[in-house]
């Protein structure tokens, strides 16, 4: 079974409108850590955000924010008042165990974002 | 402060060939990884090292070996090269940012395989 799934492979969205990308996963494990990357296509990965199995509140990094949903194992994007410098892959990932110093990631295949003037 | 590093940025290999990707660190990180990006599969671990001196492999270590040879470096190689391997390959390094752990990766390798 896919650890992390990505069900949309790829998204368009207006310049200034909110988005959600989605991601849900699959662990036994109750400790563990979902991360979101972005992918421009310049090919760099770019960390935006992290919330840990334990966080009693969903992480917020400026226009991102996580919405996360424990018991149905979903970990969303949301990126608010999209720009278009927005348009990249976005990666979801997940860190299983507890957050030591060494951590294997899982990645999901991604999603493809565009954003249009 | 560079970062993470990756040499080189694009290499071409005939089937067969062998060849190291470098890595290196400076930002004293302990765990340093491996990964491959292939088109619709998302990234996927090849080889990590959790601290200096140790190594082990990852989700898709088969045709590949690794040396870490001190805190700062990384190495993969492929001893023999397929076009199985074609792919971008990405290092990454594991520190604590925020107060959790972080991966910061390189820019990545093209490496296309004929």
């Amino acid at each position: 079974a896919q650890k992390i799934t990505q069900t949309q492979p790829g998204m368009f969205v207006q310049e200034k409108e909110a988005v959600t990308l989605d991601c849900t996963y699959d662990t036994s494990d109750q400790s563990y850590g979902l991360f979101w990357y972005k992918q421009p296509s310049s090919g760099e990965m770019i960390f935006l955000i992290y919330q840990g199995s334990y966080d009693e509140q969903n992480a917020t990094e400026g226009r991102y924010s996580l919405n996360f949903q424990k018991a149905r194992k979903s970990a969303n994007l949301v990126i608010s008042a999209s720009q278009l410098g927005d348009s990249a892959m976005y990666f979801c990932a997940m860190r299983e165990g507890r957050d030591t110093g060494f951590q294997k990631l899982v990645f999901g295949t991604g999603t493809r974002l565009l954003v249009s003037p | 402060n560079a970062g993470v590093t990756q040499t080189p940025k694009f290499q071409v290999l005939k089937t067969g060939q062998s060849m190291t990707l470098q890595c290196a660190q400076d930002m004293n990180h302990n765990s340093m990884y491996w990964y491959r990006q292939d088109p619709g599969m998302g990234l996927r671990l090849i080889y990590y090292s959790a601290s200096e001196g140790t190594t082990d492999k990852g989700e898709v270590p088969n045709g590949y070996n690794v040396s870490r040879l001190n805190k700062r470096e990384f190495s993969l190689r492929l001893e023999s090269a397929a076009p199985s391997q074609t792919s971008v390959y990405f290092c990454a390094t594991g520190g604590l940012a925020g107060g959790y752990n972080e991966q910061f990766f390189g820019p990545g390798t093209r490496l296309t395989v004929l």
